[in-house]
């Protein structure tokens, strides 16, 4: 069954202090693998696609990566403004269109 | 440019109402999904649309829940004789064409409240 978990739940970092969100999955083939940023009250907001293995993508603090088991995305010195939910999503060989989606990542960055 | 709306953001229904929630796309975007959002979850499909054909609907939980894109654009779902455990947030999303590997960019949501 296709699969999309996400670690840790939670992250709580001081402003400045960089870390590492995971994304594993478990597909049948991977066309892409999407990161989106949600806010509280707000619709999820596109951050990058992953379609290989070894792809890298960037956009100011954050960078995503992807293994052919996982991603991660990397923040680097944050900010509190970076604090939010950070959901992961994939899309299998077998779907035009439907993502299947982890549970999201809460960031709180503190000042 | 404007993005995806819904509208209302906020419903609450007593038990048994009937409810309609509305979505604009970004204009000249050919698909259009429908997603259930929990507390503390990642979106779960409910139904998609590719202009005005609804091509996948098997994620709609039950048969009180209906959707519909009469003119390709706007569409609405409905649910009907809602229940307590419809209490979510009901995201929309459009992507430009209906393409694999397309991203897909999200309304604000409507959170239904069923009391």
């Amino acid at each position: 069954e296709d699969q999309v978990t996400q670690s840790p739940e939670a992250l709580r970092l001081q402003e400045g202090e960089s870390s590492s969100l995971n994304c594993s999955y478990t597909v049948s083939g991977l066309r892409g693998l999407f990161w989106y940023r949600q806010d509280p009250g707000k619709g999820p907001e596109f951050l990058f696609t992953l379609y290989s293995a070894g792809e890298e993508k960037e956009k100011e603090r954050l960078k995503a990566t992807l293994t052919k088991k996982e991603s991660f995305l990397h923040i680097t010195a944050p900010k509190p403004e970076d604090s939010a939910t950070y959901l992961c999503a994939v899309q299998a060989f077998n779907s035009n269109y439907q993502l299947i989606w982890g549970a999201g990542t809460k960031l709180i960055i503190k000042p | 440019g404007a993005g995806v709306s819904q509208s209302p953001r906020y419903k609450v229904a007593k038990r048994g109402q009937d409810v309609a929630l509305r979505c604009d796309p970004i204009s000249g975007h050919v698909s259009l999904f429908w997603y259930q959002q929990a507390l503390g979850q990642g979106p779960e499909f409910l139904t998609y649309f590719q202009n005005e054909a609804q091509l996948d609907k098997s994620g709609l939980p039950s048969d009180r829940f209906f959707a519909e894109r009469p003119e390709g654009s706007v569409s609405t779902l409905k649910i009907q004789r809602t229940q307590q455990e419809d209490s979510a947030v009901y995201l929309c999303a459009s992507s430009l064409s209906s393409g694999s590997q397309e991203t897909q960019y999200f309304g604000p949501g409507t959170r239904l409240l069923v009391l």
